[in-house]
């Protein structure tokens, strides 16, 4: 399965765009590239999926690049509420194999 | 339409008992994965049930078994519990058996093993 690296945090100020970066060097040609977000004792909510080019929708953005190595996830003009875990998982497209997520980036977002 | 929910919310064990945590899937959905959480982690795969069978599993001991049921909803159960037992338990559950849909969590269950 790919690994995915991404900072482990970031800060922003409300209003502001945040763009968070993953890398996944050994991604698979089936392989998704899917993003979840997290707040403090709730479960993971997915925010955004893509296989190639830029994928959008009314939450985020998802960049990602022809080699496929790596993919930014966007938030335009965040606000305090987009306070929390953002998570990057790689999975391949089969049957039973696990989401593998690591620890995430927390966005701290301030007024 | 519900989304996932779990019970209980909480949850104190003490070293060597057993637990029974549960999960009812979102309206339409044949498959439920179950994650284990420790503080500060991301989650963890366990395992996942489609339509009662399991249909993956990850690095847990046998101690750690599951169920589905006719209805789509699950069971996670723990034996002889251990202190690093204690976790968020995550369930998810999905329309199909496979990774790249989306699987939509429940809010877990906070489990303390003393």
């Amino acid at each position: 399965l790919a690994k995915t690296t991404q900072p482990i945090s970031m800060d922003s100020y409300e209003g502001q765009e945040v763009n968070i970066t993953c890398s996944h060097n050994n991604i698979a040609t089936n392989d998704y590239i899917t993003w979840y977000q997290q707040f403090p004792s709730q479960g993971p909510r997915f925010i955004i999926q893509g296989y190639k080019t830029k994928v959008t929708n009314e939450v985020a953005s998802l960049f990602i690049p022809a080699d496929r190595k790596s993919s930014t996830l966007s938030l335009p003009r965040v606000s305090l509420s987009d306070t929390a875990v953002y998570y990057c998982l790689v999975a391949p497209n089969q049957a039973g194999t696990a989401l593998i997520f690591g620890k995430g980036t927390t966005l701290s977002v301030s007024s | 339409e519900t989304g996932v929910t779990q019970s209980p919310t909480h949850l104190i064990k003490t070293r060597g008992q057993q637990v029974t945590l549960r999960c009812s899937s979102q309206s339409g959905h044949n498959t439920v994965s179950w994650y284990q959480q420790a503080l500060g982690q991301g989650p963890q795969f366990i395992f996942q049930y489609y339509r009662e069978e399991e249909n993956g599993r990850g690095n847990f001991p046998p101690r750690f078994s599951g169920l589905q049921f006719p209805n789509y909803s699950s069971e996670l159960n723990v034996n002889a519990l251990e202190l690093d037992d204690s976790a968020l338990y995550l369930c998810a559950s999905s329309a199909l058996a496979g990774p790249q849909e989306t699987q939509y969590f429940g809010p877990g269950t906070r489990l303390l093993v003393l």
